[in-house]
């Protein structure tokens, strides 16, 4: 089955500051990646995916790149502010078949003012 | 506003109890998910169902069980609550079917304590 690894578990940046999290899955044939932010205490939700067929995707302060010869995905998040301080999760899955997203393990981001 | 509804915020159970955890998802979505979450271990499936009454396991399935009785009721069954199950636990669903893979659509999870 999929396997996802994420990196770092911990990043602490200044505000202003950018930030990148990075992902890598084992199973080619997935083709969906979405990240989903979970502030404290409360649900995950998505923020921003990708699809096999696009390399990078933005929505204004955040992207996502996605390499899939290397099987590798990373969310990046530029001029920080403290309200992106959350745990952010990435997961893989295919458009075909269940569509089980498997997930990392997470990143807690802190933004210090 | 799409909505998923866990019935519980917070349970406190005894060891040996047996609980029950509800989901209930206003969307019409065909795949409903169970998740535990637990510090550094992120989001570990339990079951999951695509069908009303069809249920597979997923990746920590021992000393649970589902029911899915309905399209947009899902639960989550402990039948001996222990102590290492004390964690939170989310719902979630997502349409599936030929919408192909896409956004998950969390509850507020269920924080659980077995004593």
């Amino acid at each position: 089955g999929e396997n996802v690894e994420q990196h770092p578990s911990t990043l602490s940046v200044q505000e202003g500051d950018s930030a990148v999290i990075k992902c890598t899955y084992s199973d080619s044939a997935s083709n969906y990646f979405p990240w989903y932010k979970q502030e404290l205490g409360k649900r995950p939700q998505l923020i921003i995916d990708i699809r096999s067929n696009v390399g990078e995707k933005k929505d204004q302060r955040i992207a996502v790149t996605l390499n899939k010869t290397a099987k590798h995905f990373s969310l990046h998040i530029t001029e920080t502010q403290p309200e992106d301080s959350a745990v952010y999760f990435c997961a893989a899955s295919q458009s075909g078949g269940s569509y089980i997203p498997t997930f990392g393990r997470g990143t807690s981001l802190i933004v210090h003012p | 506003d799409v909505k998923v509804t866990q019935s519980s915020r917070y349970l406190v159970k005894r060891t040996g109890e047996k609980v029950f955890l509800e989901c209930v998802q206003d969307m019409d979505h065909e795949n409903m998910f169970w998740y535990r979450q637990d510090p550094g271990l992120g989001l570990r499936l339990i079951y999951f169902s695509y069908d009303v009454k069809m249920k597979e396991k997923g990746d920590i399935p021992e000393g649970y069980s589902v029911s899915r009785e309905k399209k947009e009721r899902f639960s989550l069954i402990l039948e001996s609550a222990s102590t290492n199950q004390t964690s939170m636990y989310l719902c979630a669903s997502t349409q599936g079917g030929a919408a192909g893979a896409g956004e998950l659509f969390f509850g507020e999870g269920s924080r659980l304590t077995v004593l």
